[in-house]
Order: structure tokens, then sequence, then C-alpha cells
């Protein structure tokens, strides 16, 4: 069975500039989280999407947005990027049923705001 | 204070060596315990998890929990140069939309 794939793998953009980062999750998993990672403050949990509804989300301001599409597949998008926006993205997905199941990573998004 | 605090390390250990690394956390509803490692330019893949307190062990792997000391646990037993990654302890409370709180996590070096 296929893992978790994110596209582009490697980013760099210019500050005020906007980024649109893809996942597609395993096959039958309908629950894609998104989370950034940097070497301050870890892995922080920016939201989840279920069935094409938010389901969850982490304390990152209003330009950090995603959505989720009929197949699962999810996008995130940041805009107006800023320094502190440069990160690994990673998403993780899930059967997402009725209790917590285990979350399968992608490798992950480098981004880098110049 | 952060929900999660994790020894920062890094951590240089030689073969065979067992290595433990630590979590403590402040949120009481936290209901899942889990490990991850990750390796340099790869997502993180789940090593161990654990519901509420106790052990739970899956081959040279031991995961702790006590809920009392808000306190949990990762032993390795005969560590490998393999298992030179960087390790990550992450909780969540219960439901199913419960998102992960993640340590900063520990770079662990295993020498031959």
């Amino acid at each position: 069975k296929a893992g978790v794939t994110q596209t582009p793998r490697y980013l760099i953009k210019t500050r005020g500039q906007q980024v649109t980062l893809s996942c597609s999750p395993i096959s039958g998993h309908r629950s894609v989280s998104w989370y950034q990672q940097t070497p301050g403050q870890g892995l922080q949990f920016l939201f989840e999407y279920f069935s094409e509804t938010q389901r969850n989300k982490g304390n990152f301001p209003g330009r950090f947005s995603g959505r989720q599409f009929s197949n699962s597949r999810s996008e995130m998008n940041v805009s107006t990027l800023e320094l502190g926006d440069s990160a690994l993205y990673l998403c993780a997905s899930s059967l997402g049923g009725s209790s917590l199941n285990e979350q399968f990573f992608g490798p992950g998004t480098r981004l880098t705001v110049l | 204070q952060k929900e999660v605090e994790q020894d920062p390390g890094p951590l240089s250990v030689p073969e065979g060596a067992i290595v433990s690394l630590n979590c403590t956390y402040s949120n009481s509803a936290f209901q899942y315990f889990m490990w991850y490692r990750q390796y340099s330019r790869k997502g993180p893949e789940l090593l161990m998890y654990t519901y509420s307190s106790g052990n739970k062990e899956d081959g040279r792997f031991t995961a702790q929990v006590d809920k009392s000391s808000k306190y949990i646990s990762l032993f390795i037993r005969d560590s490998q140069p393999s298992d030179s990654a960087t390790y990550l302890c992450a909780m969540s409370e219960a439901g199913a939309n419960s998102k992960l709180t993640f340590g900063k996590g520990i770079t662990l070096s295993v020498r031959p």
C-alpha cells in the first residue's frame, strides 16, 4: 500500500508570496492532519480535515488555511508569507474513525521563505 | 510552561547500551501516549502507542506511562547504530478529532 505523499518536497518563496502544499493520504484514510515542524518550536498542529470538513484547528493565524477534497486529498495554503514560516510542513493521514487512530506521516515539504 | 516537555539532548551512547528517553506533561486530560521516531529527511513513524497508564513492550522497545506523575518513558535495550534518529513523544486527549501534542524531540546517536 502506498504511503502518504506530499508535493512538492522543497519550495523556496519570498516574503509576501503565497504557497499551496499538497498531501495525498493512504488509500482508505479519511482524516488528514497538518503539522509545522521547526527547530525552535518542534512539531505543532495546524489543522485536521475529515470528510472534507475541518474538524480541529491549532493556534495559527488565519494566513494558514486548508481544504480537503472528496477523494481525501488535502491542500494547505499559506498567504502573505513571513520569514518565520520557513519550516518542514508535515501531513499525516489516519482512518479517522470514532477513536484515536494511528497517524501515518508523509516525508514533508521543506518551505524556505527568503 | 509547554504542555509537553522533553529532554532536549542530544544524546550519544555506545552500541549495546540501554537508552532511556523521557517526557513530562501538564494536561491531565491526555489519554493516549505515543513515541515517534524520525530519521533525517523523513516524516515521523510511530514506534509505540499506549492508552492510559502502564507498560508496553515491543521487541527492544518498552514504553511506560505514569499518569499520576504525568511522566512517560521509552526504553531501548541493546541499542543499535540504526536506532540513531530523533525521538518524539506525542500525546492526545480522548476523542476522534483530538490533535497530537508533541515534545520537541531528542536526537539519539548510537556509536558503533
